[in-house]
């Protein structure tokens, strides 16, 4: 059974169109995150929550925003999406720092 | 900030055992992780070194030397499933860290 869920695995989005990421968890794990993958490089953190305390990496841009209403949810919202976030995200929880679980990722493309 | 260092290829043939090594240097560290990551797949946890030493499991064990700032994975009796990414990553203040990735190719 899946215990990270991300919907949609696949998402076509316009320039400059607003566009949402789903991810919802069934561990109950206190810890969210939300990284950034585009093609053969590193997972990239963007933010992550521990409860519904939100942190946000420095060099993560002002057109990411996230939001998180309860434990097993978790949002990422791109207000104007360029062609560079084109990417796959990735939404991950865990007991501790040391062990994430990953859903299956959303396949973002912007066209 | 942080950073860590692993070889970006790396090939071997069925069988085999083949070392992926990872050094890093970072503020604060708590851990080096291990992932795995398949093809348009998600990155899947293999293992964890808090403290230094060999942690073993199944075909993979992995060794932490904190004194170093330096670990490795060794994958042993490859297989053609093993191809994939793999990648370190740091435990730091509550968040992983990943490094670039090594591609790892298993040959017949």
């Amino acid at each position: 059974d899946a215990m990270v869920i991300q919907n949609p695995r696949y998402q076509v989005t316009q320039f400059g169109k607003p566009v949402t990421l789903s991810c919802s968890q069934t561990l109950n794990h206190n810890v969210m995150y939300w990284y950034q993958q585009k093609s053969s490089q590193a997972p990239k953190l963007l933010f992550h929550y521990y409860d519904k305390d939100f942190n946000n990496e420095a060099d993560t841009p002002d057109n990411f925003q996230s939001r998180r209403p309860n434990t097993s949810f978790c949002f990422l919202d791109i207000r104007s999406p360029g062609l560079g976030d084109a990417a796959m995200y990735l939404c991950a929880t865990g007991p501790g720092r040391e062990k994430l679980f990953f859903g299956s990722g959303t396949q973002l493309s912007v066209l | 900030g942080q950073s860590l260092e692993q070889p970006s290829e790396v090939t071997a043939v069925e069988g085999a055992i083949v070392q992926i090594n990872c050094t890093y240097q970072t503020s604060g560290f708590y851990g080096l992780s291990w992932y795995q990551q398949h093809d348009g797949g998600a990155p899947t946890f293999l293992s964890y070194n808090g403290l230094d030493g060999l942690e073993e499991t199944g075909r993979f064990s992995s060794f932490l030397s904190r004194s170093d700032s330096y670990g490795y994975l060794l994958l042993q009796e490859l297989q053609m499933k093993d191809s994939a990414s793999y990648f370190c990553a740091v435990n730091q203040g509550g968040k992983l860290i990943f490094g670039q990735g090594t591609e790892l190719s298993v040959k017949p």
